[in-house]
């Protein structure tokens, strides 16, 4: 198993800024990926950060909006820039470990809420 | 494009009763299923992980079970307690996708 650490697990941030989510894995692993769950909804793939090289982005995300960083294997980090009320989410990262199967992993989550 | 179909929406069941929560996916060809529980405003923990080569798997009062072809999961949760309250998410896996979530199913055990 892998034990995701993420942080802030919470905030409360005016419209117009930026906000980065921190997300550290306690093993190394090739693909982390990031989500969003607005309210009342299922989970969302923003994109998947591989270390060493661009982030990839699901439709409907752009990295302007949403860059990430995968500095080493064992960390990443989201930005939610230029906050809008919409962006009002939990954000998730979650890594799969193949050992035993690719079964996925998930941080504790962050919930935001932009005034 | 994979969908994953999860029913009830919402359940509110006694403490103690045995339930089945229900998870329907459209393309049979998956790489595994996975269960998750989701505490609100919190992150997903993972409950148990099917390979498309298994039947089900348990863990305590939990027992899933995997119907490949006709595009089926169950999740069991024997003897309801009220810690059980949460919303339980499906997740299918196939190749190198992303993996595809239902919309969750809300528990709710009184006490």
């Amino acid at each position: 198993s892998a034990v995701i650490s993420q942080k802030p697990s919470r905030d409360i941030c005016q419209r117009g800024t930026s906000l980065t989510i921190q997300c550290q894995v306690d093993s190394q692993v090739t693909m982390m990926f990031w989500y969003r769950q607005q309210p009342g909804q299922s989970l969302t793939l923003i994109a998947t950060a591989n270390q060493g090289s661009e982030a990839t982005y699901e439709s409907g995300f752009v990295i302007d909006k949403f860059p990430i960083s995968r500095p080493n294997l064992t960390f990443s980090t989201l930005t939610v820039s230029n906050m809008s009320p919409e962006d009002s989410s939990i954000y998730l990262c979650s890594v799969e470990s193949l050992g035993g199967g690719t079964e996925a992993f998930f941080g504790q989550g962050t919930r935001l809420t932009v005034v | 494009k994979q969908e994953v179909t999860q029913i009830p929406a919402a359940l509110s069941v006694p403490e103690g009763e045995n339930l089945v929560l229900n998870c329907s996916f459209t393309d049979s060809a998956i790489y595994n299923l996975q269960w998750f529980r989701q505490d609100p405003g919190k992150g997903l923990t993972s409950l148990l992980l099917i390979q498309s080569s298994q039947r089900e798997q348990t863990s305590g009062r939990l027992n899933a079970s995997l119907d490949k072809s006709s595009g089926r999961s169950t999740l069991y949760i024997a003897a309801s307690q009220p810690g059980d309250s949460a919303t339980y998410l499906c997740a299918v896996k196939s190749g190198n996708t992303p993996l595809v979530f239902g919309k969750g199913t809300r528990l709710s055990v009184i006490a």
